[in-house]
């Protein structure tokens, strides 16, 4: 059982728009990430944050921004989509227990720009 | 700075075959090192981590690890391999401060042969 939410699932969208992918977790994390995976590649870090009112980029170079108001919602937002961000977004969640690296991922959005 | 090789791309294994998955790293220190399995359209699941002690970690769904410090590697084994088990594998590493973002390889697809 997840407790870790991500909508939607599937996503196609028109160049241009400004879409919003949700994520939600139950379990009090204070750190919490998005990952882009592209077909095989590695998962690219893109934000992260340690708690309310934290944000910070990652590794890759990312046009998305996110926020984080509540503790369990961390979503990320496209302004203007554009056909080359068409890829999966994974969340994850990490548990301070186990070293910080209790990491817990929701089960990803496909996001199909056209 | 850290990175994950995972050298195979892409491995077959008969079903009731041995599995080995190799995974090396790139750190300075010792490493906090984990496998995930990523299912099609699913999001990633740990297999199994290591943070230190014994070199020989066992994990969920009948998978082990072995940490070699002198080898920097990482590698997965499973001693008899079901149909189920075909899916994406990644090895991460996570170094520095606790709850640091994961590093990933690019991951290993492993088809299932009857």
């Amino acid at each position: 059982e997840a407790d870790i939410y991500q909508t939607p699932r599937y996503l196609v969208i028109g160049t241009g728009k400004k879409i919003t992918l949700e994520c939600s977790q139950t379990m009090g994390h204070d750190k919490m990430y998005w990952y882009q995976q592209d077909p095989g590649m590695e998962l690219h870090l893109i934000h992260y944050s340690y708690g309310v009112n934290s944000t910070e980029k990652g590794d890759l170079s990312s046009e998305s921004t996110v926020s984080r108001i509540r503790t369990e919602h961390f979503p990320l937002t496209l302004e203007s989509a554009r056909p080359s961000h068409t890829s999966q977004y994974l969340c994850a969640s990490s548990d301070p227990s186990g070293g910080g690296y209790g990491y817990t991922f929701g089960s990803g959005t496909r996001l199909t720009v056209v | 700075a850290q990175s994950v090789t995972q050298p195979d791309i892409h491995i077959t294994v008969s079903e009731g075959a041995s599995l080995e998955l190799r995974c090396n790293y790139s750190y300075g220190a010792t490493p906090y090192l984990f496998w995930y399995v990523q299912s099609p359209g699913q999001g990633l699941q740990l297999l199994l981590k290591y943070f230190s002690g014994d070199t020989l970690v066992q994990g969920i769904k009948g998978f082990e690890a072995e940490f070699k410090r002198s080898q920097s590697s990482f590698n997965l084994r499973k001693p008899s391999v079901h149909w189920s088990d075909a899916a994406e594998y990644f090895c991460a590493v996570g170094a520095g401060q606790a709850g640091t973002a994961l590093i990933f390889g690019k991951g290993t697809t492993l088809s299932v042969s009857s």
